[in-house]
Order: structure tokens, then sequence, then C-alpha cells
């Protein structure tokens, strides 16, 4: 069974300073995925990012970057440049077989101005 | 595209009565759909998987009776709590996968969810 750890249940980041997340996994797959989703206050399920493990080159999108290590199996996801929108729960998931997700616990970030 | 539509969004009842959710796939053909429950803080708990046409797969733990899944078409899933109590007071939401996750940039895709409090 695959598992999914968040280290860090809250966190905060000045406005336009950067903050890493923290995510370790456990699996015995080879290939598979993993995502970074995002949960407003509003409550929706909103994708950040996503990681093929098979890639080697780590996914970014704009102020948004991972830093994806498998031998250590870590997938850790970098905020650039913090906005109060970004301030949200954020969970880590993963995903091998199918469209089965299995999540981490959370992080909740605050961005404070 | 890859829209999920989960209605109510809210809704308050009286103990005792029974609530239907309903999530719908708006432009795809979802051939599984789950159903999450989700409580203040903590992160999204899986309650069961359901296919279209076949029975829903419940997690260890989660009342096959007191939480009803049906998935009778391609495009909707139902979720109906019966006999609710103020325990079963929580957030739940619906995600419907469309295909492999090679396929599309993500393998499920998420309903708004459902605040149900129960009084």
């Amino acid at each position: 069974a695959q598992t999914v750890t968040q280290s860090q249940p809250e966190m905060s980041v000045q406005e336009a300073e950067t903050v890493t997340l923290s995510c370790t996994y456990d699996t015995s797959e080879n290939n598979y995925y993993l995502f970074w989703y995002k949960q407003p206050p509003s409550r929706q399920m909103i994708l950040v990012i996503r990681q093929e493990a098979y890639k080697q080159q780590n996914a970014m999108e704009n102020r948004f970057s991972v830093n994806f290590q498998k031998a250590a199996k870590s997938f850790s996801l970098k905020i650039s440049d913090s906005q109060l929108g970004d301030t949200a729960m954020y969970f880590c998931a993963f995903t091998a077989r199918g469209n089965m997700l299995t999540f981490g616990g959370g992080t909740r970030l605050m961005v404070k101005p | 595209g890859a829209v999920v539509s989960q209605h109510p969004s809210r809704v308050i009842c009286k103990s005792g009565t029974s609530v239907k959710i309903e999530c719908r796939s708006l432009d795809f053909q979802a051939t599984t759909m789950f159903w999450y429950r989700q409580f203040p803080k903590q992160s999204l708990m899986l309650m069961a998987t359901s296919n279209e046409g076949s029975k829903a797969t419940y997690e260890q733990g989660v009342e096959k009776d007191k939480f009803l899944i049906n998935h009778a078409s391609l495009t909707l899933s139902t979720l109906t709590v019966t006999s609710a109590h103020p325990e079963d007071s929580s957030f739940y939401i619906c995600s419907a996968a469309t295909s492999r996750v090679s396929d599309s940039n993500q393998p499920q895709h998420f309903g708004d969810g459902t605040r149900l409090s129960i009084l």
C-alpha cells in the first residue's frame, strides 16, 4: 500500500517570499504520478502541479515548482513570490494504478501581508 | 473541460431524515466516481468508489447501508445518507475519473463539495 506523508501541519510565509512544503511517500511501484492540490477556503480542490515519476525534470507551473527526488521518495512544492491568494490547504497526492489517489494529511499555508 | 457538478452545495436537515447528494460529470463520461468525506482541517477520506452499472466498493469502516451509492449512468452518481444523525455532519466531495491518468492531466476531477449539517 502507498502512503503519503506531509510533516508540516501548518506553515506561514510573508507575502512575496518563498515557501517550501514537504511531502514524502512510500511505494514499491516504479511508474507513478505525484500531484499537489490546493484547497482554498472555498473548499474547491484545485490541481496545482503534477509530476510523472519517469521524468527527471522537475515540473514547474508559473510560481509553483517541485523538487522531485525519486530515490528519496520526496516531492516538495516551492511557492515563489507568495500571494495572499495562495492561502489554502495543500495536499500532496499519489497515484500508480488507475485513478485511485492517495492523499497526504495536508499542510495549512497562511500567507501574511 | 472535465467539469464535475455536485449538488447541493449545502444542506441542513433534521436528524433522522435522508439526504441525497448528486455528482454529475457535465462534459465527459465517468466510468468511475469517488466519494470522499472531509472533516475540518483534515485530509480527504475516501469513502467508496463507484463504477457505472455495478455495486460500489466501500472503504473499511464505512457503513454501506448508511451511505448508499448509486452510479446508474456514466454521468451521474448519487450518495444518500440514510437516517442522518449529527455525527454525519461533514463536508462530502465527489470526483470523477475520465480515463487513464496518463491520458489526462489529472486522474480525478472534483466537484465543489457539499456541506452537510444535521441538526
